[in-house]
């Protein structure tokens, strides 16, 4: 079946630095999109979401980028601090219209922040 | 906010015994979602309800899963009888699609060994 999956399974960087974590989606129906970070020992905690509808949303610190035509999403971290070590998910789901669905996840990114 | 409730937190028990994970979800939500999460297999659903009745549960590993949501906060998911391979950390997270969402939010989840 169709899978959400990642590129990198582990991305080290320097505190300070800017990351982007990337993710690639097989299914084309898929209309939304979500970031998880999940720290050791706890569950997934929401980061930034976007729908097809949009290229591109802006949280605090974080960037999502959703490129349809190649079926990629990214999730950028600016300025990235020792709390920011975490695995990260990307998770699509597909709106059916007749109430929530479940989501489909990645395999998820491990972010390393260097001191 | 007490956000989604999961216990036991942790769960060890011996093969073939019954085993049972409760889950509140956050209140007014109206859709509420198990996962269980491996190492080999990353996150999946395993089930869904809306309103309380169950939608998907395509996910279900094998009839020795089952899951039950006899009200609006409250769920269960029992193994019966447990296997060693079922050993992982099962996630519960809801969402109130009715506000035009699909985030949904996770609980600390469950972590069971069956020896």
């Amino acid at each position: 079946g169709e899978s959400v999956g990642l590129h990198l399974p582990t991305l080290s960087v320097q505190e300070g630095d800017n990351s982007i974590i990337n993710c690639a989606y097989s299914n084309s129906a898929s209309d939304y999109f979500i970031w998880y970070k999940q720290e050791s020992g706890k569950g997934p905690q929401f980061i930034i979401d976007i729908r097809s509808n949009m290229d591109k949303r802006q949280g605090q610190r974080v960037t999502v980028l959703l490129n349809k035509t190649v079926k990629h999403l990214s999730l950028q971290i600016a300025a990235t601090q020792p709390g920011d070590s975490a695995v990260y998910f990307c998770a699509e789901n597909i709106n059916s219209g007749g109430g929530a669905d479940g989501l489909t996840f990645g395999k998820g990114t491990h972010l390393i922040i260097q001191p | 906010d007490a956000g989604v409730i999961q216990s036991p937190r942790h769960e060890v028990t011996e093969m073939g015994q019954e085993v049972t994970l409760r889950c509140k979800p956050i209140s007014g939500h109206n859709s509420l979602f198990w996962y269980r999460q491996t190492m080999m297999r990353g996150l999946e659903l395993l089930i869904y309800f809306n309103n309380n009745v169950p939608i998907d549960d395509s996910g279900m590993p094998e009839d020795r899963f089952s899951a039950k949501m006899p009200n609006a906060s409250f769920s269960t998911l029992k193994i019966q009888p447990s296997e060693p391979r079922d050993s992982a950390v099962y996630f519960c997270a809801s969402t109130s699609w009715r506000e035009g969402t699909d985030t949904q939010y996770f609980g600390p989840g469950t972590r069971l060994t069956v020896l």
